[in-house]
């Protein structure tokens, strides 16, 4: 079965820093391109950060560029976001998604895996 | 940024019904690249379309997309009880990939 599980969410103050984490399954993770997705309480989806499975090339949305970096360790099957300056904004669920499919060089995929989600919450 | 408009923000409807919902675009999307997707509370988002118009893996078929350039609708045939839910629309043909702010399905 395909299945994401994401870790490592919590509570933290502004400024500070947290790593979390996604550990796949049940497909080859180092073929597929995956990403971030975050939900604030009350709010849509919003598109947070990705990163290709062909070349490792990663993308982040404009709010959390220079903030936040997305990664993967192929050998853990793991994706990882590491939030750094955080702040009351980023309060969110933040789920970690897979591509639909791989090998790509134009344009993105849809996702067709999700994880449940961890929720991060940023507040003094 | 490409930015979506959904439309609209909430509609009540009954099962069996039927239902189009609207995703417009801020500029053209090639067709191959708008996504359709079904969210639940305390659930994880369900992809139902990709490419505007194919089924992903185990939607049924009264589940259908179809547009093109910044036009693009959802239809739902038949409402069922586990339809009702909050759906969006993404585009993913360019970075920063964006979603729609969602239309609500709920239970007249």
């Amino acid at each position: 079965e395909v299945q994401l599980l994401e870790s490592g969410g919590g509570f933290v103050q502004p400024g500070g820093s947290l790593r979390l984490s996604c550990a796949a399954s049940g497909f080859t993770f180092s073929s597929y391109g995956m990403n971030w997705v975050r939900q604030a309480p009350g709010k849509g989806l919003e598109w947070v950060a990705g990163i290709r499975g062909r070349d490792d090339t990663t993308y982040y949305a404009d709010s959390v560029k220079g903030r936040f970096t997305i990664s993967r360790d192929n050998s853990k099957n793991t994706l990882y976001l590491q939030m750094n300056s955080l702040r009351a904004e980023d309060t969110a669920l933040y789920s970690c998604a897979k591509d639909r499919r791989s090998g790509y060089t134009y344009g993105f995929s849809a996702f067709d895996i999700w994880g449940q989600g961890t929720m991060v919450t940023v507040s003094s | 940024e490409i930015v979506l408009t959904q439309s609209p923000g909430t509609l009540s409807l009954s099962p069996g019904e039927g239902v189009t919902l609207s995703c417009m675009a801020s500029q053209s999307v090639s067709s191959s690249y708008l996504a359709w997707y079904q969210h639940k509370p305390g659930q994880a988002p369900r992809l139902l379309i990709y490419g505007a118009s194919s089924r992903a893996t185990g939607i049924p078929d009264r589940f259908s997309g179809s547009g093109s350039g910044t036009d693009f609708t959802l239809t739902i045939n038949r409402l069922e009880p586990e339809d009702f839910a909050v759906y969006y629309c993404q585009q993913y043909i360019t970075s920063p990939q964006t979603f729609g702010q969602g239309t609500k399905l709920e239970i007249k």
